[in-house]
């Protein structure tokens, strides 16, 4: 069974960066068809796509936070990574990796439990 | 502000169907059929309970079904459970710049 896994720290300064890490388990990061990203949603609002991910390396950005988001795949280690810069108390938020089915990514049929990442001033 | 456009909430009793409402515009959901939508109970993460508009994926009850008609995509609940009650998330493809864009949720509460 598929399970997705964030880690990462749960607390982060305001103008630094924001890194997490996803770890899959029970499939591989190397499926043809499916992708990887990450959504995050604030505290008490709706969930909003950041950034997908192919194995390959192949990305694509919310174009809203593209300046600020890298994200890389490592598939020696079945893990794919978040980056985002420059942050502020409006990126607190839980993240959550996801599956992705197609190039559409629309449809997640996998989300890992979501880790909170609080922005201190 | 969300792209697309839920009402904030719906009620209905057990046994009661309800309806919840996703609109976006005529380059995301009026463009095409790419339309899912996922539940949402406290503090957990959201499950996928319709895709393609309208295709439910294993596991999920056929008292769940979805459609739109132009800009407007729809989810229907029909004999409401008690634990149905939760927050429902629509989203849509917006293009090859916009690849997914959500709804800003709806809280179903049932009476």
């Amino acid at each position: 069974q598929l399970q997705l896994q964030e880690s990462g720290p749960g607390l982060v300064k305001s103008s630094e960066t924001l890194s997490l890490t996803c770890t899959i388990s029970g499939g591989a990061i190397r499926s043809d068809g499916y992708y990887w990203g990450w959504i995050r949603q604030p505290p008490g609002k709706g969930l909003e796509w950041i950034g997908t991910i192919y194995y390959s390396g192949s990305t694509y950005y919310n174009p809203s936070l593209k300046s600020r988001v890298t994200i890389s795949v490592d598939t020696s280690k079945n893990q794919f990574s978040l980056k985002l810069s420059s942050v502020t108390a409006a990126d607190t938020a839980v993240f959550y990796c996801v599956r992705l089915k197609s190039s559409a990514m629309v449809t997640i049929d996998h989300w890992g439990q979501g880790t909170l990442v609080t922005v201190s001033s | 502000q969300s792209a697309l456009t839920q009402p904030a909430s719906v009620s209905g009793s057990p046994g009661q169907s309800i309806t919840i409402s996703c609109t976006g515009t005529s380059s995301d959901v009026g463009s095409y059929n790419l339309v899912s939508w996922y539940q949402q109970h406290p503090d957990k993460a959201p499950k996928l309970m319709i895709y393609d508009v309208s295709q439910r994926p294993s596991g999920v009850p056929d008292r769940f079904s979805g459609s739109k008609s132009g800009n407007t995509a729809s989810l229907t609940i029909s004999g409401l459970q008690a634990e149905d009650e939760a927050d429902y998330f629509c989203c849509s493809h917006g293009g090859s710049n916009t690849r997914a864009v959500f709804g800003g949720g709806t809280k179903l509460t049932v009476l």
